[in-house]
């Protein structure tokens, strides 16, 4: 059973950088998985895709700020220079034989 | 720009069936490259997928809920729903109608809905 583990929160100040875990705990270790941004009161927005090979493909319009890479059956989301507005919640997401999991999010706080 | 929009009750009594329509504009439901699915949020937790649709008809559903659950695609109307039997307090949530770009080695949820309140009360 294909299982997507993100740590319930994380905290970074204004300015800094933040790196959000994602890990696969079963399932081939060469998945690929997309990141989400979720901010408050609004529906979740693609972020970007994190290949196999550790690029990442980009939704429209999301800042070089946010980068990805991955190691092994973990996948992280960078944020760097964090803004007020990149306090929202983040998830992950990957697939499987039709079907599609949703990590349990990491909520960020924006000190 | 393609836009999602999701309709239906926003109050459903409990043992009744949850009936949700996802309105696609600025792009075709009858296009190769997409799924069609929806996602749910329960107050304060995560995302919870719960089925997907191809415009052939082709289905995939979450195992927890596939007892319950129905997903349509009607390309006519570029339209495509979702019905939720037996409804009890715990589906009470928001739910999302989203397209899923079939990307190879991932299929990922790139354009979504604005999402609906559905509570279940009596």
């Amino acid at each position: 059973q294909l299982v997507v583990t993100q740590a319930p929160s994380a905290s970074a100040s204004l300015g800094a950088s933040v790196k959000l875990t994602c890990t696969l705990s079963s399932g081939p270790s060469t998945s690929a998985i997309a990141w989400y941004q979720q901010q408050p009161q609004k529906g979740p927005r693609f972020l970007m895709r994190l290949n196999i090979d550790g690029s990442h493909t980009k939704g429209d319009g999301i800042p070089d700020r946010f980068s990805g890479s991955r190691s092994g059956a973990d996948h992280y989301l960078t944020i760097s220079t964090l803004q007020s507005d990149d306090e929202a919640d983040y998830y992950c997401q990957t697939w499987a034989s039709g079907i599609w999991v949703f990590g349990g999010g990491t909520k960020l706080t924006v000190l | 720009q393609l836009q999602l929009q999701e309709s239906g009750p926003g109050l459903v009594k409990p043992s009744e069936t949850l009936s949700l329509t996802c309105t696609v504009s600025g792009g075709s439901i009858s296009s190769s490259s997409y799924f069609w699915g929806w996602i749910r949020q329960s107050p304060g937790k995560g995302l919870e997928w719960i089925a997907n649709i191809y415009y052939s008809g082709t289905t995939y559903y979450n195992t927890s809920l596939r007892s319950r659950v129905t997903i349509l695609v009607d390309t006519s109307k570029n339209q495509f729903s979702l019905n939720l039997s037996s409804v009890t307090a715990a589906d009470t949530a928001v739910y999302y109608c989203a397209r899923v770009l079939r990307a190879g080695i991932i299929d990922y949820f790139d354009y979504w809905g604005q999402g609906t309140l559905v509570t279940v009360s009596s």
